[in-house]
């Protein structure tokens, strides 16, 4: 079956430019998740959404980072007035809940996005 | 402060052999372990996970191991072959259940 897709695949952005980010999860998954994922770094939390609900923002760096899941299935992440240091590979992920509990957490490919 | 730690960045292993990657955490919440494998421009994809009510979980040629008392889990690839060759991230997650939190990878080369 089809796994998660993240589009654009790269975006190039000047510092200021707004982006955004789409991820289309697993059909019927409950969970999506955002991750940054900075060079030679592991994946950081930014986001959750429990069908089209935004359960936890917490790893939202600041208030230019903006997520939205309106109809609980594509998800957009909203960057806005980029910075240099918005510069990563964001990552999306889906899962499905099992007696109440994420477990695996099935990736895209991820959008790399550079901001110069 | 980094919770989940994997203090080796590369690991070089011959064909057939076995490899061991290695894990430490700090968080005593964490109750469910995940590795993932990355390729290259590509997202990671879950390999084998491990719940703390367990200390070894198996799947072909891969096993975990985890030692809760010393918050380490490994996993060990026997026999290692060049396709294994990717980038290994170690994962957690809390009673919560939702976010996983990384460490920051081994590269691991199988050279044939």
């Amino acid at each position: 079956g089809a796994g998660v897709s993240q589009s654009p695949r790269y975006k190039v952005a000047k510092r200021g430019q707004d982006v955004a980010l789409r991820c289309d999860p697993i059909s019927g998954h409950v969970s999506l998740f955002w991750y940054q994922q900075a060079l030679g770094q592991g994946p950081e939390f930014l986001t959750y959404f429990q069908n089209e609900a935004q359960l936890d923002k917490s790893g939202l760096p600041s208030d230019r980072f903006f997520a939205e899941r309106p109809e609980g299935s594509v998800s957009t992440l909203k960057i806005q007035r980029t910075q240099q240091e918005d510069s990563a590979v964001y990552l999306c992920a889906s899962s499905t809940k099992t007696s109440g509990r994420d477990h695996e957490q099935y990736f895209g490919p991820g959008t790399r996005l550079t901001v110069t | 402060d980094q919770q989940v730690k994997q203090n080796s960045p590369s690991l070089s292993v011959q064909e057939g052999r076995i490899s061991i990657l290695n894990c430490d955490y700090t968080n005593s919440m964490f109750d469910y372990f995940l590795w993932y494998k990355k390729y290259p421009a590509e997202g990671p994809t879950f390999l084998i996970s491990i719940s703390s009510i367990k200390d070894k979980n198996e799947d072909g040629r891969f096993t975990v191991f985890l030692n809760k008392s010393a918050k380490h889990l490994s996993l060990h690839i026997v026999p290692s072959q060049p396709g294994d060759s990717a980038v290994y991230f170690c994962a957690a997650s809390d009673g919560a259940g939702n976010m996983l939190t990384f460490g920051g990878g081994t590269r691991l080369m199988v050279k044939p």
